[in-house]
Protein backbone atom coordinates (compact mmCIF):
# COMPACT_ATOMS: atom_id res chain seq x y z
CA UNK A 1 0.00 0.00 0.00
CA UNK A 2 1.04 3.53 -0.82
CA UNK A 3 0.58 6.22 1.40
CA UNK A 4 2.30 10.01 2.11
CA UNK A 5 2.73 12.36 5.38
CA UNK A 6 2.94 15.73 5.03
CA UNK A 7 4.64 17.51 8.47
CA UNK A 8 3.17 20.72 9.11
CA UNK A 9 -0.89 21.39 8.16
CA UNK A 10 0.65 25.53 8.12
CA UNK A 11 4.17 26.88 7.58
CA UNK A 12 4.48 30.37 8.03
CA UNK A 13 7.94 31.79 6.48
CA UNK A 14 9.04 35.62 5.80
CA UNK A 15 8.93 37.00 2.34
CA UNK A 16 12.67 36.18 0.83
CA UNK A 17 13.31 33.33 3.29
CA UNK A 18 13.89 29.98 2.26
CA UNK A 19 10.49 27.73 2.00
CA UNK A 20 10.72 24.13 3.05
CA UNK A 21 7.99 22.08 2.89
CA UNK A 22 8.46 18.07 3.88
CA UNK A 23 6.87 14.65 2.48
CA UNK A 24 7.21 11.84 3.42
CA UNK A 25 5.78 8.31 1.49
CA UNK A 26 5.66 4.69 2.06
CA UNK A 27 5.80 2.49 -1.40
CA UNK A 28 6.40 -1.09 -2.05
CA UNK A 29 7.74 -0.02 -5.33
CA UNK A 30 9.17 2.67 -6.97
CA UNK A 31 6.99 5.66 -6.38
CA UNK A 32 5.90 8.47 -8.50
CA UNK A 33 6.07 11.74 -6.87
CA UNK A 34 3.82 14.94 -7.39
CA UNK A 35 3.96 18.43 -5.79
CA UNK A 36 0.65 19.98 -6.53
CA UNK A 37 -0.41 23.82 -5.80
CA UNK A 38 -3.78 24.60 -4.39
CA UNK A 39 -4.35 28.56 -4.76
CA UNK A 40 -7.22 30.43 -3.11
CA UNK A 41 -10.46 29.88 -4.96
CA UNK A 42 -8.35 27.52 -7.29
CA UNK A 43 -8.09 23.72 -8.60
CA UNK A 44 -4.98 22.07 -7.95
CA UNK A 45 -2.20 22.58 -10.19
CA UNK A 46 1.02 20.30 -11.08
CA UNK A 47 3.95 21.98 -9.80
CA UNK A 48 6.39 19.41 -10.12
CA UNK A 49 7.04 15.55 -11.13
CA UNK A 50 9.61 12.79 -9.94
CA UNK A 51 9.93 10.16 -12.29
CA UNK A 52 13.05 8.32 -11.55
CA UNK A 53 15.12 10.36 -14.15
CA UNK A 54 16.86 12.40 -11.82
CA UNK A 55 16.87 12.68 -8.07
CA UNK A 56 16.42 16.41 -8.04
CA UNK A 57 13.29 17.41 -10.28
CA UNK A 58 12.56 21.33 -10.62
CA UNK A 59 9.37 22.91 -11.01
CA UNK A 60 7.57 25.80 -12.20
CA UNK A 61 7.94 29.45 -10.07
CA UNK A 62 11.48 28.31 -8.64
CA UNK A 63 10.50 25.32 -6.83
CA UNK A 64 12.33 22.53 -6.45
CA UNK A 65 12.11 18.59 -5.26
CA UNK A 66 14.76 16.26 -4.05
CA UNK A 67 13.95 12.58 -4.10
CA UNK A 68 15.71 10.49 -1.22
CA UNK A 69 14.95 6.77 -1.00
CA UNK A 70 17.38 6.51 2.13
CA UNK A 71 14.93 8.75 3.87
CA UNK A 72 11.71 8.14 2.16
CA UNK A 73 11.48 12.02 1.43
CA UNK A 74 10.72 14.01 -1.12
CA UNK A 75 10.59 18.03 0.69
CA UNK A 76 9.25 21.03 -1.85
CA UNK A 77 12.11 23.93 -1.31
CA UNK A 78 12.40 27.65 -2.54
CA UNK A 79 15.47 29.26 -2.12
CA UNK A 80 13.72 33.25 -1.50
CA UNK A 81 9.34 33.30 -0.56
CA UNK A 82 7.54 35.47 -2.73
CA UNK A 83 4.32 36.80 -1.55
CA UNK A 84 2.48 34.83 -5.06
CA UNK A 85 3.53 31.46 -2.65
CA UNK A 86 1.45 31.72 -0.34
CA UNK A 87 -1.22 29.03 -1.32
CA UNK A 88 -2.19 25.09 0.30
CA UNK A 89 0.48 22.51 -1.51
CA UNK A 90 -0.05 18.92 -1.73
CA UNK A 91 2.37 15.94 -2.18
CA UNK A 92 1.24 12.92 -3.73
CA UNK A 93 2.34 9.19 -4.60
CA UNK A 94 1.32 6.80 -7.38
CA UNK A 95 2.36 3.64 -9.37
CA UNK A 96 2.28 2.97 -12.82
CA UNK A 97 0.49 -0.08 -11.79
CA UNK A 98 -2.28 1.74 -10.14
CA UNK A 99 -5.41 3.77 -11.38
CA UNK A 100 -4.54 6.39 -8.49
CA UNK A 101 -2.80 8.74 -6.96
CA UNK A 102 -2.92 9.55 -2.99
CA UNK A 103 -2.94 12.93 -1.50
CA UNK A 104 -0.94 13.94 1.45
CA UNK A 105 -3.17 16.33 4.19
CA UNK A 106 -1.47 19.85 2.33
CA UNK A 107 0.07 21.96 4.21
CA UNK A 108 -0.28 25.92 4.15
CA UNK A 109 2.10 27.94 3.71
CA UNK A 110 1.51 31.63 4.65
CA UNK A 111 4.08 34.43 3.54
CA UNK A 112 4.87 37.47 6.29
CA UNK A 113 5.77 40.35 4.37
CA UNK B 1 -7.37 26.15 -24.12
CA UNK B 2 -7.11 22.78 -22.46
CA UNK B 3 -9.13 22.83 -19.32
CA UNK B 4 -11.73 21.07 -17.32
CA UNK B 5 -14.73 22.98 -16.58
CA UNK B 6 -17.40 21.92 -13.61
CA UNK B 7 -20.93 23.53 -12.76
CA UNK B 8 -22.08 25.26 -10.70
CA UNK B 9 -18.98 26.61 -8.70
CA UNK B 10 -21.32 26.82 -5.61
CA UNK B 11 -24.45 25.45 -4.33
CA UNK B 12 -26.63 25.17 -1.40
CA UNK B 13 -28.64 22.95 -0.98
CA UNK B 14 -31.35 20.87 1.78
CA UNK B 15 -31.28 17.15 2.99
CA UNK B 16 -32.35 14.89 0.35
CA UNK B 17 -32.62 17.06 -3.12
CA UNK B 18 -31.19 14.98 -5.72
CA UNK B 19 -28.36 17.06 -7.40
CA UNK B 20 -25.93 16.42 -10.26
CA UNK B 21 -22.28 18.15 -10.76
CA UNK B 22 -21.02 18.29 -14.01
CA UNK B 23 -17.38 17.92 -15.39
CA UNK B 24 -16.56 18.65 -18.80
CA UNK B 25 -12.67 18.45 -20.12
CA UNK B 26 -11.87 19.06 -23.62
CA UNK B 27 -8.61 17.60 -23.77
CA UNK B 28 -9.84 13.77 -24.92
CA UNK B 29 -8.24 12.31 -21.64
CA UNK B 30 -9.44 8.43 -20.35
CA UNK B 31 -8.61 8.73 -17.14
CA UNK B 32 -11.32 11.06 -14.97
CA UNK B 33 -11.98 11.44 -11.61
CA UNK B 34 -13.78 12.59 -8.47
CA UNK B 35 -12.66 13.91 -5.54
CA UNK B 36 -13.85 15.60 -2.31
CA UNK B 37 -11.51 17.75 -0.28
CA UNK B 38 -12.18 18.53 3.68
CA UNK B 39 -10.03 20.63 6.09
CA UNK B 40 -7.23 18.45 7.30
CA UNK B 41 -8.12 15.39 4.90
CA UNK B 42 -6.47 16.24 1.79
CA UNK B 43 -8.39 14.85 -1.37
CA UNK B 44 -10.07 12.24 -1.10
CA UNK B 45 -11.29 9.56 -4.24
CA UNK B 46 -14.76 9.24 -4.69
CA UNK B 47 -15.22 7.73 -7.80
CA UNK B 48 -13.21 7.23 -11.22
CA UNK B 49 -13.15 6.34 -14.44
CA UNK B 50 -10.50 4.39 -16.73
CA UNK B 51 -12.46 5.25 -20.23
CA UNK B 52 -16.16 5.47 -21.22
CA UNK B 53 -18.17 3.36 -19.75
CA UNK B 54 -15.96 2.08 -17.22
CA UNK B 55 -16.04 3.56 -13.48
CA UNK B 56 -15.07 2.05 -10.14
CA UNK B 57 -15.33 3.08 -6.51
CA UNK B 58 -12.21 4.92 -4.80
CA UNK B 59 -12.03 5.55 -1.21
CA UNK B 60 -14.99 7.20 0.04
CA UNK B 61 -17.89 6.54 -2.49
CA UNK B 62 -21.44 5.95 0.12
CA UNK B 63 -24.08 8.63 -1.16
CA UNK B 64 -22.33 9.84 -4.84
CA UNK B 65 -23.24 7.94 -8.28
CA UNK B 66 -21.24 8.82 -11.49
CA UNK B 67 -21.92 7.80 -15.01
CA UNK B 68 -19.25 8.14 -18.24
CA UNK B 69 -21.56 8.07 -21.19
CA UNK B 70 -18.72 10.28 -23.34
CA UNK B 71 -14.96 10.70 -22.44
CA UNK B 72 -15.29 13.99 -22.54
CA UNK B 73 -18.21 13.75 -19.23
CA UNK B 74 -18.23 12.98 -16.00
CA UNK B 75 -20.88 13.91 -13.57
CA UNK B 76 -20.92 13.16 -10.06
CA UNK B 77 -24.85 12.29 -8.93
CA UNK B 78 -25.89 12.94 -5.32
CA UNK B 79 -29.31 10.88 -5.24
CA UNK B 80 -30.42 12.20 -1.34
CA UNK B 81 -27.43 14.53 -0.18
CA UNK B 82 -26.91 14.62 3.39
CA UNK B 83 -24.68 17.41 5.83
CA UNK B 84 -21.51 15.28 5.66
CA UNK B 85 -21.36 16.00 2.18
CA UNK B 86 -21.17 19.21 2.99
CA UNK B 87 -17.16 19.79 1.01
CA UNK B 88 -15.31 21.17 -2.09
CA UNK B 89 -15.67 18.77 -4.92
CA UNK B 90 -13.20 18.74 -7.36
CA UNK B 91 -12.98 16.89 -11.19
CA UNK B 92 -9.54 15.84 -12.51
CA UNK B 93 -8.47 13.97 -15.81
CA UNK B 94 -5.71 12.84 -16.75
CA UNK B 95 -4.48 11.46 -20.96
CA UNK B 96 -4.52 7.64 -19.49
CA UNK B 97 -5.14 5.97 -16.38
CA UNK B 98 -2.44 4.89 -13.88
CA UNK B 99 -0.27 6.54 -11.14
CA UNK B 100 2.48 8.22 -12.89
CA UNK B 101 0.31 10.95 -15.03
CA UNK B 102 -0.31 14.58 -14.44
CA UNK B 103 -4.01 14.81 -13.23
CA UNK B 104 -5.72 18.25 -14.57
CA UNK B 105 -7.73 19.55 -11.97
CA UNK B 106 -11.22 21.48 -12.63
CA UNK B 107 -12.13 24.90 -10.32
CA UNK B 108 -13.74 23.11 -7.69
CA UNK B 109 -17.69 22.97 -6.79
CA UNK B 110 -18.77 23.70 -2.62
CA UNK B 111 -21.02 22.39 -1.85
CA UNK B 112 -23.24 23.19 1.46
CA UNK B 113 -26.62 20.45 2.31
CA UNK B 114 -28.27 21.83 5.24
Amino acid sequence: AQSVTQLGSHVSVSEGALVLLRCNYSSSVPPYLFWYVQYPNQGLQLLLKYTSAATLVKGINGFEAEFKKSETSFHLTKPSAHMSDAAEYFCAVGRSSASKIIFGSGTRLSIRP
Amino acid sequence: EAQVTQNPRYLITVTGKKLTVTCSQNMNHEYMSWYRQDPGLGLRQIYYSMNVEVTDKGDVPEGYKVSRKEKRNFPLILESPSPNQTSLYFCASSKLAGGNNEQFFGPGTRLTVL
